[in-house]
This record gives structure tokens, C-alpha cells and sequence, in this order.
């Protein structure tokens, strides 16, 4: 694809449900980055994939936040039992080894 | 972890003048520094980015400068026009897709016309 995509673009969830957001990195890119953008805020780090390594998932804030890469290509982000405090966007980005980071539109996810 | 500090946090200039935003890093071992512009709804940008053996880069308006002795880096907007009104970020990395990036907490631009 032309270049990072997320879906969905908006998600609206009750409290206490588990929500699943997707991102498909630009083809070929072997790192992918997670972030979380409160409104007006700056950019929270959430996890890093690179290549077969293990992924960085120090910027979790929670057990209830987890991400998997699947075959190198496509990440889910899955947030379990949502709480308010988890609305934000959700923005994902990807890169080559030694390239420029590519971000995506986000999610923006609102938990009623 | 490498913590970045950018200010100021808002910044208003008339059309035409310069603006400086400016950032300051903590990890002496980050040698890649790019600058992001998000626009209202839109995911960041790349605009330029700078790595640890150069000094200053430019590209048309836009110039960022970086001292690694002193850990920190600047982005330069010159001949500023509405467009460039957005939220900028700046960012410090051990290596571009090789380690995290830590971003800096952003700076609103205007350019009042």
C-alpha cells in the first residue's frame, strides 16, 4: 500500500469491553511502533517490533494493553476491559531499519 | 530511557517571521533526530530529520540544528505562512527504526496572517 493504515478510524466502545485496533505497515518495513496520543498531548510510546526480536513493550501501561506483529507484516493492538481513562488515539507507525518513521491516520477511541 | 524536552509548548508568530523550537535529550548514545508535523486530525509528518554527524541541515524553509555536547537540537522555520500553523514534535532515537522513538511533548505553532 501507498502507506500506513489503521482501521478503524473511529471506535466507540462501552466501558469494560475489549476492543481490537489493526495496522498494516508500509510493505517491507521491519519496525513497527504503538502510540498513544491523549487529546492535546504529545506522543506516549507503547511498544516496538522490530524484525523476529522480541518486541519492546516497556510503554505499556497496563496488563490489560497487549500487541502482536504476525508474520512480520500486520500489528494488533487489543485493549481488554476499557476504561475511560483509555480513550485517545491510537497511532502506529513503521520504518525500515535505517528509514524515517511512517504514521498512520489513528484510531481515535472513545469508551462510553 | 532517553527522555526529550521540547518548549515552548505554544508559540504564535506573524506571517513571515521565523520560529524556534527547541529540544534537549538525554541519552548521549541517540544519534537520530527527526522533527514531525501533525496537522489537526492527521497522524505526524516527517518535515526533516538530522543525524549525529552533522551540525545543521536545511531543506528550503525549514532548518534543524543539533550540538551534541550540549544535547540539543532545534528546528528553525523561516518566512513562516499559515500552513505551517500545526503542532510539531520532535524526536531522539539511538537509531531510525533500530530502537524507540521518544518524542518530545509538542509545540503548537500559529502563524497569525
Amino acid at each position: 500500500g501507498a502507506g500506513v493504515s489503521q482501521s478503524p478510524s473511529n471506535k466507540v466502545t462501552e466501558k469494560g469491553k475489549d476492543v481490537e485496533l489493526r495496522c498494516d505497515p508500509i510493505s517491507g518495513h521491519t519496525a513497527l511502533y504503538w502510540y498513544r496520543q491523549s487529546l492535546g498531548q504529545g506522543l506516549e510510546f507503547l511498544i516496538y517490533f522490530q524484525g523476529n526480536s522480541a518486541p519492546d513493550k516497556s510503554g505499556l501501561p497496563s496488563d490489560r494493553f497487549s500487541a502482536e506483529r504476525t508474520g512480520g507484516s500486520v500489528s494488533t493492538l487489543t485493549i481488554q476491559r476499557t476504561q475511560q481513562e483509555d480513550s485517545a488515539v491510537y497511532l502506529c507507525a513503521s520504518s525500515l531499519a535505517v528509514g524515517e518513521a511512517f504514521f498512520g491516520q489513528g484510531t481515535r477511541l472513545t469508551v462510553v | 530511557g532517553e527522555n526529550v524536552e521540547q518548549h515552548p509548548s505554544t508559540l504564535s508568530v506573524q506571517e513571515g517571521d521565523s520560529a524556534v523550537i527547541k529540544c534537549t535529550y538525554s541519552d548521549s548514545a541517540s544519534n537520530y533526530f527527526p522533527w514531525y508535523k501533525q496537522e489537526l486530525g492527521k497522524g505526524p509528518q516527517l518535515i526533516i530529520d538530522i543525524r549525529s554527524n552533522v551540525g545543521e541541515k536545511k531543506d528550503q524553509r525549514i532548518a534543524v540544528t543539533l550540538n551534541k555536547t550540549a544535547k540539543h537540537f532545534s528546528l528553525h522555520i523561516t518566512e513562516t505562512q499559515p500552513e505551517d500553523s500545526a503542532v510539531y514534535f520532535c524526536a531522539a532515537s539511538i537509531g531510525p527504526g533500530a530502537n524507540n522513538l521518544f518524542f518530545g511533548t509538542g509545540t503548537r505553532l500559529t502563524v497569525i496572517p
